[in-house]
């Protein structure tokens, strides 16, 4: 069974810097593209970034190109964010997610519970 | 790349047939993606490249539409399928979501 297990979030002022960590199970995870996607309280779904199988390809959204770095670590089966110079907007639930083995790129087949990140002073 | 769905909100009864259109701002080919989100929980892939069904996803919904217009159907709606349903668009970085139809019950 898949599973993706976030963790991380938490209360933090605007400018300070929080990394998250998502835990994978169930799959062969150097095999699969990754995904961060985020849902702001009460609003839609914005996908946020997302790497390659070899690390070689990385892709973001442009309000967090700059300030967020994805990562990945295949021995350990995790994916990670650093998001730095957080905002007052970036306050959302993070969700790690996979990417689907066979439709295009971006395409996310399952995802983890979510962790809160919410940056307030 | 935008994506505008409508409506935003509809209220259907069980059984009834349920469509909910997504337009694009450009050309996507049929690189269109659905999701169904229930509160709380994480969302859901249901359709991708466009008309192509998830594992395990039921027959009754199905997707079609290629370019700029696309559409989600729910043939004989269920308990179960009260939720809020996003398109997404993956032909060009970034992806981008629509902002979502919520279904409620009548």
């Amino acid at each position: 069974e898949v599973q993706l297990v976030e963790s991380g979030g938490d209360l933090v002022q605007p400018g300070g810097s929080l990394r998250l960590s998502c835990a994978a199970s169930g799959f062969t995870f150097s095999t699969y593209w990754m995904s961060w996607v985020r849902q702001a309280p009460g609003k839609g779904l914005e996908w946020v970034a997302n790497i390659k199988q070899d690390v070689t390809k990385t892709y973001y959204v442009d309000s967090v190109k700059g300030r967020f770095t994805i990562s990945r670590d295949n021995a350990k089966n995790s994916l990670y964010l650093q998001m730095n110079s957080l905002r007052v907007e970036d306050t959302a639930i993070y969700y790690c997610a996979r990417d689907h083995p066979i439709a295009a790129s971006g395409t996310v087949d399952h995802w983890g519970q979510g962790t809160l990140v919410t940056v307030s002073s | 790349i935008q994506l505008t769905q409508s409506p935003s909100s509809l209220s259907a009864s069980v059984r009834d047939r349920v469509t909910i259109t997504c337009r694009a701002s450009q050309g996507i080919n049929n690189y269109l993606v659905w999701y169904q989100q229930k509160p709380g929980k994480a969302p859901k892939l249901l359709i991708y490249g466009s008309s192509t069904l998830q594992t395990g996803v039921p027959s009754r919904f199905s997707g079609s539409g290629s370019g700029t217009d696309f559409t989600l159907t729910i043939s004989s709606l269920q308990p179960e399928d009260f939720a809020t349903y996003y398109c997404q668009q993956v032909n060009s970085y970034p992806p981008t979501f629509g902002g979502g139809t919520k279904v409620e019950i009548k």
